[in-house]
C-alpha cells in the first residue's frame, strides 16, 4: 500500500515568511498527526485530528501555526511568520482509529533563515 | 503529561555484539511502548511494540522488555549488522479515547564493521 505522502521535502524561507507543509495519509486512514522534530530531539506531536476534527492541539503555538483537514483526507499545516526556532523537520502520521500503529511520513526539513 | 527518558543518547558496537536502550516513562497509566526506528532523511518506522499486559516480546533479533513497576523499558537487539545502525526513539501513550505518542530523544546506534 502507498505510505504517507508528504511535500515539499525541503523548505528554506526567511524569517517572518509564511511556509506551508501537504500531508496525504493512507488510504482509509481516519486519523492524522503533525510531529515537530528539532534536529537531535525526539518527534513532538503538534496536532492530531480524527476525520476532519482536532482531537488535541494543546501543542499547537496558535499564535503562528495552524493546521486543517477539511474533508477528512489530506491536511495542511501552516506557518506564520516563522522564526529561527521553527526551523525541524515536519513529520506527517497516520493510523487507523485509536490502538492502532502510526506510519510516519518522510518529513519536510524546514530551514528558517 | 507523560515524560519518556532515553539512554544512552550514542552507543556504538561491533558488529555480532548486542545492543541495548533503555527508556522510563513517568505516567503510569501509559500502556503501550512502540520503539521506532529512523534513518538518515526518512520518517520514523516501528520495529517492535509492547503493551501492559506483557512483560516481554520478540521478533527475530529484536525484543522489547517491560517493567511497569519500574516504569522502564527497554530494547534489545542481537547479532547486530551495519544496517541496524540509525537512531532509535522510545514511545509511550495511554491508548484511551485518542494515541498521543511522547517520544524519548533517541539513540543514535553506530554498528562497526
Amino acid at each position: 500500500e502507498a505510505g504517507v505522502a508528504q511535500s515539499p521535502r525541503y523548505k528554506i524561507i526567511e524569517k517572518r515568511q509564511s511556509v506551508a507543509f501537504w500531508c496525504n495519509p493512507i488510504s482509509g486512514h481516519a486519523t492524522l498527526y503533525w510531529y515537530q522534530q528539532i534536529l537531535g530531539q525526539g518527534p513532538k506531536l503538534l496536532i492530531q485530528f480524527q476525520n476532519n476534527g482536532v482531537v488535541d492541539d494543546s501543542q499547537l503555538p496558535k499564535d503562528r501555526f495552524s493546521a486543517e483537514r477539511l474533508k477528512g483526507v489530506d491536511s495542511t499545516l501552516k506557518i506564520q511568520p516563522a522564526k529561527l526556532e521553527d526551523s525541524a523537520v515536519y513529520l506527517c502520521a497516520s493510523s487507523l482509529p485509536v490502538n492502532t500503529e502510526a506510519f510516519f511520513g518522510q518529513g519536510t526539513r524546514l530551514t528558517v533563515v | 503529561g507523560e515524560n519518556v527518558e532515553q539512554h544512552p543518547s550514542t552507543l556504538s558496537v561491533q558488529e555480532g555484539d548486542s545492543a541495548v536502550i533503555k527508556c522510563t516513562y513517568s505516567d503510569s497509566a501509559s500502556n503501550y511502548f512502540p520503539w521506532y526506528k529512523q534513518e538518515l532523511g526518512k520518517g520514523p518506522q516501528l520495529i517492535i511494540d509492547i503493551r501492559s499486559n506483557v512483560g516481554e516480546k520478540k521478533d527475530q533479533r529484536i525484543a522489547v522488555t517491560l517493567n511497569k513497576t519500574a516504569k522502564h523499558f527497554s530494547l534489545h537487539i542481537t547479532e547486530t549488522q551495519p544496517e541496524d545502525s540509525a537512531v532509535y526513539f522510545c514511545a509511550a501513550s495511554f491508548s484511551g479515547s485518542a494515541r498521543q505518542l511522547t517520544f524519548g530523544s533517541g539513540t543514535q546506534l553506530t554498528v562497526l564493521p
